[in-house]
């Protein structure tokens, strides 16, 4: 079975700093690939991120990088620069075949 | 880009009432998803289809059914809504037919249903 942990249901970030969010996904599983993505208020969710298992380099997008601890379950997710924009609900999300699981987000704030 | 539409963004329905909710994707994708978002639970995977005609149980299926008749067109069903279908639904889409892949899943705006 897999599991995917958010244990911050609620972050709060200023404007221009660095903040970093947490998920753990358990699995039995040696390849698989995790997600993040951001769902704005009242708008789609779109993929924020993606890091595949296998590779030892994390995966970085613009101002996002992820952190992945494989042996330790750890994929966390790092906004540095943090915009307005960025305020959002985040999920994490995990899976070895098309089915993924999701966290149960966290949400941030961006405070001006 | 990928264009994945739900044909509600609110939905109001009564106890019993039987319910559609409906989701097109524009991109010739393989794979669609229904899962339901609620506060404090995250994204719960209801139903998802590989292939036309093709379905598959997700983790909270009961009180659910899908169709599949079209490859662009995927619809989920209530058949007897019940107050604790309350919910937002959101409908995705991934394209790979590869096994052992997993592709990254397009989602739609999302139908916020109500059962009164």
């Amino acid at each position: 079975a897999q599991t995917v942990t958010q244990s911050q249901p609620e972050m709060s970030v200023q404007e221009a700093e660095t903040v970093t969010l947490s998920c753990t996904y358990d699995t039995s599983e040696s390849d698989y690939y995790l997600f993040w993505y951001k769902q704005p208020p009242s708008r789609q969710m779109i993929l924020v991120i993606r890091q595949e298992a296998y590779k030892q380099q994390n995966a970085t997008e613009n101002r996002f990088s992820v952190n992945f601890q494989k042996a330790a379950k750890s994929f966390s997710l790092k906004i540095s620069d943090s915009q307005l924009g960025d305020a959002a609900m985040y999920f994490c999300g995990g899976g070895a075949t098309n089915k993924l699981i999701f966290g149960t987000g966290t949400l941030l704030a961006v405070q001006p | 880009d990928v264009k994945v539409t739900q044909s509600s963004r609110y939905l109001v329905k009564r106890t019993g009432e039987k319910v559609f909710l409906e989701c097109v994707q524009d991109m010739d994708h393989e794979n669609m998803f229904w899962y339901r978002q609620d506060p404090g639970l995250g994204l719960r995977l209801i139903y998802f289809s590989y292939d036309v005609k093709m379905k598959e149980k997700g983790d909270i299926p009961e009180g659910y059914s899908v169709s599949r008749e079209k490859k662009e067109r995927f619809s989920l069903i209530l058949e007897s809504a019940s107050t604790n279908q309350t919910s937002m639904y959101l409908c995705a889409s991934s394209l790979t037919p590869i096994w052992g892949y997993t592709d990254t899943q397009y989602f739609g705006p999302g139908t916020r249903l109500t059962v009164l």
